[in-house]
């Protein structure tokens, strides 16, 4: 069972642009939401994380938003720079469950310069 | 402060032996999370250890075990390898189970290769 579902699979962006990555889930327990940044040959490694009680998360040029309603939550990457080519994975944790973390499929993010 | 280290890097094994994949936490923290990352997908978690004991597994069959140690390093043993067992293995780090916002810190993992 699927339980964060994420997409698209891949994304080419212009430098410059705007990159937006998509994850629903399923199970209304959840209460993280964190975005993990994985480079070849790296482990991945957390970029900004949110809570269920707020709409939007921002840092720097990573932005979080979160719809409780819809059970879906985003990552918009804003002036997309070719060293955040990497891929991106949404990921999402239980409170009584000690922080493991169940993970979307991945995005391969290609920015072109 | 020391950050997460795996050993080995990579490692070849035949079906059906065993390998020991090895991990030390980060420096003050005392939770161990394995996680089982498949070409093109997404890590899955194996299980956690706490102060020594297993905290929780997922959907992995029993010849996946693991162990953690005083100094909260640890192993992940895989017995009867098959060729699906072929991944990248990540460990993670983090300070207590207490709560779902204990940050997970990752090694680079070990590449394992089911020959």
């Amino acid at each position: 069972q699927q339980q964060v579902k994420q997409s698209p699979q891949s994304l080419i962006v212009q430098k410059g642009g705007i990159s937006i990555i998509n994850c629903a889930y399923e199970n209304t327990a959840f209460d993280y939401f964190p975005w993990y940044q994985q480079f070849p040959g790296k482990g991945p490694a957390l970029l900004i994380a949110i809570r269920p009680d707020v709409s939007e998360k921002k840092e720097g040029r990573f932005t979080i938003s979160f719809n409780k309603s819809a059970k879906q939550f985003s990552l918009h990457i804003m002036d997309s720079q070719p060293g955040d080519s990497a891929t991106y994975f949404c990921a999402a944790s239980r409170y009584n469950q000690g922080g493991k973390l169940i993970f979307g499929q991945g995005t391969e993010l290609s920015v072109k310069p | 402060e020391t950050g997460v280290t795996q050993s080995p890097t990579h490692l070849i094994k035949t079906r059906g032996q065993q390998v020991t994949l090895r991990c030390s936490s980060q420096s003050g923290h005392n939770t161990v999370s394995w996680y089982q990352q498949a070409l093109g997908q997404g890590p899955q978690f194996i299980f956690q250890y706490y102060r020594e004991e297993e905290n929780g597994r997922g959907n992995f069959p029993p010849r996946f075990s693991g162990l953690q140690f005083p100094n909260y390093s640890s192993e992940l043993n895989v017995n009867a390898l098959e060729l699906d067992d072929s991944a990248l293995y990540l460990c993670a780090s983090s300070r207590g189970v207490d709560s779902s916002y204990n940050e997970q810190f990752f090694g680079p993992g070990t590449r394992l290769t089911v020959l």
